[in-house]
């Protein structure tokens, strides 16, 4: 049982690169989410994810960009990263909307120098 | 836009001393999960509190969810050295995102 998957686990980027984090889950979840995890901000959610091709905007959308042409997979591309999106990256899903369990991935950790 | 706030930020105890977290949510929550995050790990589903007044209890946790739905809390009994880590709260403002709380980061001394 995979479940949910991360790659890669750790990355280190130069600014104004472009840098895609990859998330992969073997359950068919509908609903996928991208958070960021930052010391005193907690999970902050950057988008997330109903079913393929459906996507909406979280609390900190700006920077980032996310696809969902399949169902099991959810990558996170940072078309030009900054610094300040120096960062702790999870990737969850859940199965059903508003009142379910969000099984998180391991997690990416992204420096950007 | 909502938020939803845990207080305190940190706590640190002495092993077999009760711990309490808070959260409070700007706006009333459908439902309020709780989450464990081991440090260095990835945060870990504990459990869900969907009626008002809900009292549910796992082993030495105890968690409650408000009577207007706005708060909750989760309690520990007897802390021991595996209940280190961040507790999070998290509910959905009506749809199906969540939103996390700032955490409560706990340390037991041993």
């Amino acid at each position: 049982d995979a479940g949910i998957t991360q790659s890669p686990r750790y990355k280190i980027t130069e600014t104004g690169r472009q840098v895609t984090l990859m998330c992969h889950q073997t359950w068919s979840h509908s609903y996928m989410f991208w958070y960021r995890q930052d010391l005193g901000h907690g999970l902050r959610l950057i988008y997330y994810s109903a079913a393929a091709d459906i996507t909406d905007k979280g609390e900190v959308p700006d920077g980032y960009v996310v696809s969902r042409s399949k169902t099991e997979n959810f990558p996170l591309t940072l078309e030009s990263a900054t610094r300040s999106q120096t960062s702790v990256y999870f990737c969850a899903s859940t199965r059903l909307a508003g009142g379910d369990t969000q099984y998180f991935g391991p997690g990416t950790r992204l420096t950007v120098l | 836009g909502q938020q939803v706030m845990q207080i305190p930020q940190y706590q640190h105890v002495q092993e077999g001393e009760d711990f309490t977290t808070y959260c409070n949510s700007s706006t009333t929550l459908s439902n309020i999960q709780w989450y464990k995050q081991r440090p260095g790990g990835h945060p870990v589903f504990l459990i869900q509190l969907v009626k008002s007044g809900e009292v549910k209890k796992q082993k030495r946790l105890t968690f409650q969810f408000g009577e207007a739905k706005k708060n909750s809390s989760l309690h520990i009994t007897a802390t021991q050295t595996t209940d280190v880590g961040t507790y999070f709260c998290a509910g959905p403002p009506g749809t199906y995102k969540y939103i996390f709380g700032t955490g409560t980061r706990l340390k037991v001394l041993a």
